[in-house]
């Protein structure tokens, strides 16, 4: 079945250092892919998506590219904020309609300022 | 106002006892979901309903029953509470079944004791 695999946590990391969050997906097909942010005591909002190939999903200064070949959609910023301290979550939406999301297990990031 | 909103934000109860959880979202959204989160931050989905129809049924006991009085509300019913049922559980919104973003609630923290 389709699953998603993050790099564990937790991540800490000083003010403006630059950040990498893996993430890996197993899906048949093109699955939509995204980043959801759960800021402490908040449910996940969506950080970006990417739906297609070669598609770069990009919002408050992450970004992230949907590569096939290497089944990856990595989250990149180039320099974090204390305020960017939350859990990150990877996640896949088979294509086709009406499938739900799959998360990864997420990923747990601090900056210390 | 608030879009996805949940009651309550925290619920302690013993094993056994009967609980509910409500969910309402004032985005005139079609589809609606329950998660539940564990300690790890593991997302994984329950249910989803659209149109107040049962679309998505995950492996979940069935002392968990969801009920959809009308498209804006997706309630949790649980029965004989177990010490595995705490966890965060997550209501979510979206336009469509096909739609790529889901609007999360807030969560309703939930422990068994």
């Amino acid at each position: 079945g389709d699953s998603v695999t993050q790099m564990e946590g937790p991540v800490t990391l000083s003010e403006e250092a630059f950040l990498t969050i893996n993430c890996t997906y197993t899906a048949t097909g093109y699955p939509s892919l995204f980043w959801y942010v759960q800021y402490p005591g908040e449910g996940l909002q969506l950080l970006l998506k990417a739906t297609k190939a070669d598609d770069k999903g990009s919002n408050k200064g992450f970004e992230a590219t949907y590569r096939k070949e290497t089944t990856s959609f990595h989250l990149e910023k180039g320099s974090v904020q204390v305020s960017d301290s939350a859990v990150y979550f990877c996640a896949l939406r088979p294509s086709g309609s009406a499938r739900q999301l799959t998360f990864g297990s997420g990923t747990q990031l601090t900056v210390l300022p | 106002d608030t879009a996805v909103s949940q009651t309550p934000k925290y619920l302690v109860t013993q094993m056994g006892n009967d609980k509910s959880i409500k969910c309402e979202q004032n985005l005139g959204h079609d589809t609606m979901y329950w998660y539940k989160q564990d300690s790890k931050k593991f997302l994984k989905i329950m249910f989803s309903y659209n149109n107040k129809e049962l679309i998505i049924n995950e492996t979940v006991p069935n002392r968990f029953s969801p009920k959809s009085p009308d498209k804006a509300h997706l309630n949790l019913h649980i029965n004989s509470l177990e010490l595995g049922d705490s966890a965060v559980y997550f209501c979510a919104s979206s336009p469509r079944t096909d739609s790529y973003e889901q609007y999360f609630g807030p969560g309703t923290r939930l422990t068994v004791t």
